[in-house]
């Protein structure tokens, strides 16, 4: 939906290894959010940014980091201390009346 | 704290139409989002409410009514493709939040048959 992009689609990393997931959109929203999926499962807020240089946590936010230097990018970090990583991560950006998904990462450690 | 329901599971025939409800509880309710999730995918955005009343597009019709913290999705004219699960999201400005969450249901998950 519209220009949120995630990069990349499929993702292997070894445990213990910090993996940086890309999240860049060029919609002009203010607002940029990160989710988890498990199979089965609905959606996880694990981070969510109003504006740029700030963010909050989510639900889940134990093992994660963001940041947000610009408005046009997001970055997720999914680090070593997270217990369960493998997931389908997911980034969504929010304007005034409307809410899009990038494509999302399928993230496995092994 | 927030809470959204939805039911688990929904089943349809082709051709027919289905309303799937959702209710939220939150502090700070500032809209209210219905998606569309095929396996495997992300989620496709379909309808925005933040007033009460009903939004059509095409075979998809969204409402929503605050004071009863309930909205539906309708799909119209079922067709398989249809088949998938479809997500409730609440935009949430919590008391003790800043910024607004997006928060979601569970899903649920519709299967259209012939």
């Amino acid at each position: 939906d519209g220009g949120i992009t995630q990069s990349p689609k499929y993702l292997f990393r070894k445990e213990g290894q910090n993996v940086t997931l890309s999240c860049e959109q060029n919609l002009n929203h203010d607002a940029m959010y990160w989710y988890r999926q498990d199979p089965g499962q609905g959606l996880r807020l694990i981070y969510y940014s109003q504006i740029v240089n700030d963010f909050q946590k989510g639900d889940i936010a134990e093992g994660y980091s963001v940041s947000r230097e610009k408005k046009e990018s997001f970055p997720l970090t999914v680090t070593s201390a997270q217990k369960n990583p493998t997931a389908f991560y997911l980034c969504a950006s929010r304007g005034p009346s409307e809410a899009f998904f990038g494509q999302g990462t399928r993230l496995t450690v092994v | 704290g927030q809470n959204i329901d939805q039911p688990t599971e929904m089943t349809a025939t082709e051709g027919a139409i289905v309303q799937i409800n959702c209710t939220y509880q939150t502090s700070g309710f500032n809209g209210l989002f219905w998606y569309q999730q095929h396996a495997g995918e992300a989620p496709t955005f379909l309808s925005y409410n933040v007033l009460d009343g009903l939004e059509e597009k095409g075979r998809f019709s969204s409402f929503l009514s605050r004071s009863k913290g309930y909205s539906y999705l309708l799909l119209k004219e079922l067709q398989m493709k249809d088949s998938a699960s479809y997500l409730c999201a609440v935009r949430d400005q919590g008391a003790n939040q800043a910024g607004t969450a997006l928060i979601f249901g569970k899903g649920t998950t519709l299967s259209v048959s012939s």
